[in-house]
């Protein structure tokens, strides 16, 4: 079982519709992250919140918007995507972000497969 | 900026043969290496890590070793079993006095093995 959960595993929506990826996690950790992988392509990290305040948008769509309550939840909401939007999202934790706290080490949720129609 | 390149896969193996799958970095200071693996429908997991020049990491029979000189951290197992089949990601991060804390991965290799 890992620390890191994410709802839902699987999501299939349309371009006009508005849902939201969750993603949790029971490491105590203050850093969360949201990457996108879709096929061929490297690993795109999206947003990093560090204890709660973000702290790196990568050029992310509007269409992507993320929110982070708290250390442990992360949420990404997502409207009016496109298809090319369809990839698995992965969700990663870590105890911080930044000099003093950045051991490297990424801990990942399963993903959540996005397909968009 | 710093970046990460791997070999290209699929690679296709039969169990027990031995493995390589090359990686190599480009990057400024003295950064941490790793090897994440990602198992069918499943996320990414930790498999080894090497924080300096010339630490080896190891992790269920995987080896790698933080080679300076050769900006290399290839990942090594002598004998495959086919629940190895996953795709491999060689990953690093900033200079350990850099106040990011963000991964440059690699674009991950596919490992099948067949019995």
């Amino acid at each position: 079982e890992t620390g890191v959960t994410q709802t839902p595993r699987h999501l299939v929506m349309g371009m006009t519709n508005k849902k939201s990826l969750k993603c949790e996690q029971h490491l105590g950790h203050n850093a969360m992250y949201w990457y996108k992988q879709s096929a061929k392509k490297p690993l795109e990290l999206m947003f990093v919140y560090n204890f709660k305040e973000q702290t790196e948008n990568n050029s992310v769509p509007s269409r992507f918007s993320p929110e982070c309550p708290n250390s442990s939840h992360l949420f990404l909401h997502l409207h009016t995507l496109q298809p090319e939007d369809s990839a698995l999202y992965l969700c990663a934790s870590s105890p911080g972000y930044g000099r003093t706290m950045n051991t490297g080490e990424l801990f990942f949720g399963e993903g959540s497969r996005l397909t968009v129609l | 900026g710093d970046s990460v390149t791997q070999m290209e896969g699929p690679v296709t193996l039969s169990e027990e043969a031995f493995l390589t799958i090359n990686c190599t970095y480009t990057a400024t200071g003295y950064p941490s290496l790793f090897w994440y693996v990602q198992y069918p429908g499943e996320g990414l997991q930790l498999l080894l890590k090497a924080t300096k020049a010339d630490d080896k990491g190891s992790n269920k029979g995987f080896e790698a070793t933080y080679r300076k000189e050769t900006t290399s951290f290839h990942l090594e197992k002598g004998s495959v079993q086919v629940s190895d089949s996953a795709v491999y990601f060689c990953a690093l991060s900033g200079d350990r006095g850099s106040t990011l804390g963000r991964l440059y991965f690699g674009r991950g290799t596919q490992l099948t093995v067949w019995p």
